[in-house]
C-alpha cells in the first residue's frame, strides 16, 4: 500500500530533550515535507527537500532540523525542544510540483 | 497579511445542500491550487486540484479558478454527512505549497 509512515504517533518529553521524529514513504516520491498543525493557524511549512541532500527551510524553520540521506526517509530532528513546539507534526510527499502531497497520520508532539 | 486566506467558518448546510467554499491568496506566482479534506483526528487528503481558470469538476466536487481575482472555490453538491470536515485550500508556488486556515462543514441530517 503507497503510503507515508510517521513514527510515533504520539510523544511526550520534557524541555530540552533531543528527539527525532521519522518519515518514510514507499511511493519514489521526489518532494518531501514537514507540516505543524496548530488551531486557528492552520497547516505550516517547516522543511522541504526537493531531492536527496536538497533541503530548504519553509515558513517556521527555527528549532528544527532535517536531513534527506535517501530518497524514502525524511526525518524531522528538535534538538533542543521547547513548549512552543508543543503541536501536531505532518511529514508529506509529492511525485513534484503540481502533484498534491499525501500525507502521513500525524504525530502529536507535547513538549512540558 | 496571510498568503491564503479561507472564509471563516463554520459553515453548517442541510443534507443534500450546496455548501460553497471560498479562498483567496496573495502570491500572483501561485501556479497550482488544491483542496484537502480533513477529517477530525486524521490526516489531510487531497480531493481536487485545479491549474487552469474556469471550473474542474469530479463527482458531487466542483472547483472554481480565477486568477486574476486571486480566487479559489470549492462547491459540493448533494452534501451528505461524511463531508462533514474541515476543507482546506493550498496553493503551490514552485517548492511552497502555503495553506489556509481551513473552513468547517457540518451537513445536518
Amino acid at each position: 500500500e503507497a503510503q507515508v509512515t510517521q513514527n510515533p504517533r504520539y510523544l511526550i518529553t520534557v524541555t530540552g530533550k533531543k528527539l527525532t521524529v521519522t518519515c518514510s514513504q514507499n511511493m519514489n516520491h521526489e518532494y518531501m515535507s514537514w507540516y505543524r498543525q496548530d488551531p486557528g493557524l492552520g497547516l505550516r511549512q517547516i522543511y522541504y527537500s526537493m531531492n536527496v541532500e536538497v533541503t530548504d527551510k519553509g515558513d517556521v524553520p527555527e528549532g528544527y532540523k532535517v536531513s534527506r540521506k535517501e530518497k524514502r526517509n525524511f526525518p524531522l530532528i528538535l534538538e533542543s525542544p521547547s513548549p512552543n513546539q508543543t503541536s501536531l507534526y505532518f511529514c508529506a510527499s509529492s511525485l513534484g510540483t503540481g502533484r498534491g502531497y499525501t500525507f502521513g497520520s500525524g504525530t502529536r508532539l507535547t513538549v512540558v | 497579511q496571510k498568503e491564503v486566506e479561507q472564509n471563516s467558518g463554520p459553515l453548517s448546510v442541510p443534507e443534500g445542500a450546496i455548501a460553497s467554499l471560498n479562498c483567496t491568496y496573495s502570491d500572483r506566482g501561485s501556479q497550482s491550487f488544491f483542496w484537502y479534506r480533513q477529517y477530525s483526528g486524521k490526516s489531510p487528503e487531497l480531493i481536487m486540484f485545479i491549474y487552469s481558470n474556469g471550473d474542474k469538476e469530479d463527482g458531487r466536487f466542483t472547483a472554481q479558478l480565477n486568477k486574476a481575482s486571486q480566487y479559489v472555490s470549492l462547491l459540493i453538491r448533494d452534501s451528505q454527512p461524511s463531508d462533514s470536515a474541515t476543507y482546506l485550500c493550498a496553493v503551490e508556488d514552485g517548492y511552497k505549497l502555503s495553506f489556509g486556515a481551513g473552513t468547517t462543514v457540518t451537513v445536518r441530517a
